[in-house]
């Protein structure tokens, strides 16, 4: 079963609106990575935030992990339409074992 | 370019064959992974190489069988094909095993079963 689940499945927004996507996990990580996919592309990480961090940023996204409630946010701000695609969260446990993936948020950013 | 390189990029066979994806991780990258897409699904993680041992599996059928060799490179080997099977099948790698390393995802293999 997998590790990481996001929420939405899918998110439908208007290009300069923030798009909010959430992960929950279900053990202890030792840290928690957000990355992007392209239509049948490889995935590309974005960001990755260490269990003893509480937000991160990088340019206009900001994440957030919440390691007793074992969830995550990534936040897009001022979204354009190139931010459309798929987004996953994907989990490194203590072992540091593993990426393993949820299975990931689509994002539709309309011009 | 992530720098991991997967061959062939296409792979259409049939019903009962046996196929080998090939992948080649960055350079000084000592993991690989594989994963499983099927359409609008998630990434099942079927299997993990450290420096040429296996390190960790997930969802992997018995039909499929990796190895990584010496040079680093990888192989995923899936036989006994069925329609089922039809997926991008992605490679990744990474620095090292644990810890706060990221992975570098190739393009994939697109396979598709007839």
């Amino acid at each position: 079963s997998q590790q990481g689940e996001e929420d939405p499945q899918a998110l439908s927004i208007q290009e300069g609106e923030n798009a909010t996507m959430n992960c929950s996990y279900k053990t202890s990580i030792n840290n928690l990575q957000w990355y992007r996919q392209n239509s049948g592309r490889g995935l590309v990480h974005l960001i990755l935030i260490r269990s003893n961090e509480r937000e991160k940023h990088s340019g206009r996204l900001r994440v957030t992990l919440d390691t007793s409630k074992k969830s995550s946010s990534l936040l897009i701000t001022a979204s354009r339409a190139a931010d459309t695609a798929s987004y996953f969260c994907a989990t490194e446990d203590n072992y540091g074992q593993n990426f393993v993936f949820g299975p990931g948020t689509r994002l539709s950013v309309l011009p | 370019d992530s720098g991991v390189t997967q061959t062939p990029k296409h792979l259409i066979t049939a019903t009962g064959q046996r196929v080998t994806l090939r992948c080649s991780p960055r350079s000084g990258d000592l993991s690989v992974y594989w994963y499983q897409q099927s359409l609008d699904q998630g990434l099942q993680f079927l299997i993990q190489y450290y420096n040429g041992e296996e390190r960790a599996k997930g969802n992997i059928l018995e039909r499929f069988s990796a190895q990584q060799f010496p040079d680093l490179h990888s192989e995923l080997n899936l036989s006994s094909l069925e329609l089922g099977d039809s997926a991008l099948y992605f490679c990744a790698s990474s620095t090292r095993t644990g810890t706060n390393t990221e992975a570098f995802f190739g393009q994939g293999t697109r396979l598709t079963v007839v």
